[in-house]
């Protein structure tokens, strides 16, 4: 079946550093790829997203390329702003279904 | 992009009672879906919503337990049946894009929790 791992946190940073977010996939097929982020208090949104090989997603300054050959979507962000602390969570759909699955979600601290 | 409103927020119900959740999207979709995401947990597929016919239930979910209706493509309603306190969590209603546009997008959620 489909499945998502995600590097567990939490994850806790000084503004300014960078960030890396680790994630792998199973899937058959060629799925689209995102990252959400709930900011506290707030519902989930789309971050960033890629639906084919090779494509990289950007938003925010947040970046993640469809690695298909390691299987990857890594989330990165070269400076990170106290206002990025949220929960982040890597997600699939299969290339043929809109059914979203889910990793474990990853919380990030950003401290001043 | 849709916007999608969840009614209620939030609620504490006593164990053994039920609680409607409605989703209310500003837009007519084809799909619609309902997750749960246990305390500091990812999210769960519940069940697909489709307009017209019964929901489809992921495994471990059973009609009786999550009852869907989806009177039309703009609404929806999740009971939670008599509850107990392991179904304290927040409950998302998402839709999904057409066509070519594969983002999803997610209500407010409802915080439940069962006492």
């Amino acid at each position: 079946g489909n499945s998502v791992t995600q590097m567990e946190g939490p994850v806790t940073l000084s503004e300014e550093a960078f960030l890396t977010i680790n994630c792998t996939y199973t899937a058959t097929g060629y799925p689209s790829l995102f990252w959400y982020v709930q900011y506290p208090g707030e519902g989930l949104q789309l971050l960033l997203k890629a639906t084919k090989a090779d494509d990289k997603g950007s938003n925010k300054g947040f970046e993640a390329t469809y690695r298909k050959e390691t299987t990857s979507f890594h989330l990165e962000k070269g400076s990170v702003q106290v206002s990025d602390s949220a929960v982040y969570f890597c997600a699939l759909s299969p290339y043929d279904d809109y059914k979203l699955s889910f990793g474990a979600g990853t919380t990030v601290t950003v401290r001043a | 992009s849709a916007v999608i409103s969840q009614k209620p927020s939030r609620d504490i119900c006593q164990r053994g009672t039920s609680l409607t959740i409605q989703c209310q999207v500003d837009s007519q979709v084809t799909m619609m879906f309902w997750y749960r995401q246990q305390p500091g947990q990812s999210l769960t597929l519940i069940a697909t919503a489709n307009q017209g016919s019964e929901a489809t239930y992921e495994s471990g979910f059973v009609i009786d337990k999550f009852p869907i209706s989806r009177p039309n493509l703009t609404f929806s309603t999740l009971t939670v049946s008599n509850m107990s306190p392991e179904d304290s969590s927040i409950y998302l209603c998402s839709v999904s894009g057409q066509g070519e546009n594969t983002e999803a997008f997610f209500g407010q959620g409802t915080r439940l929790t069962v006492v």
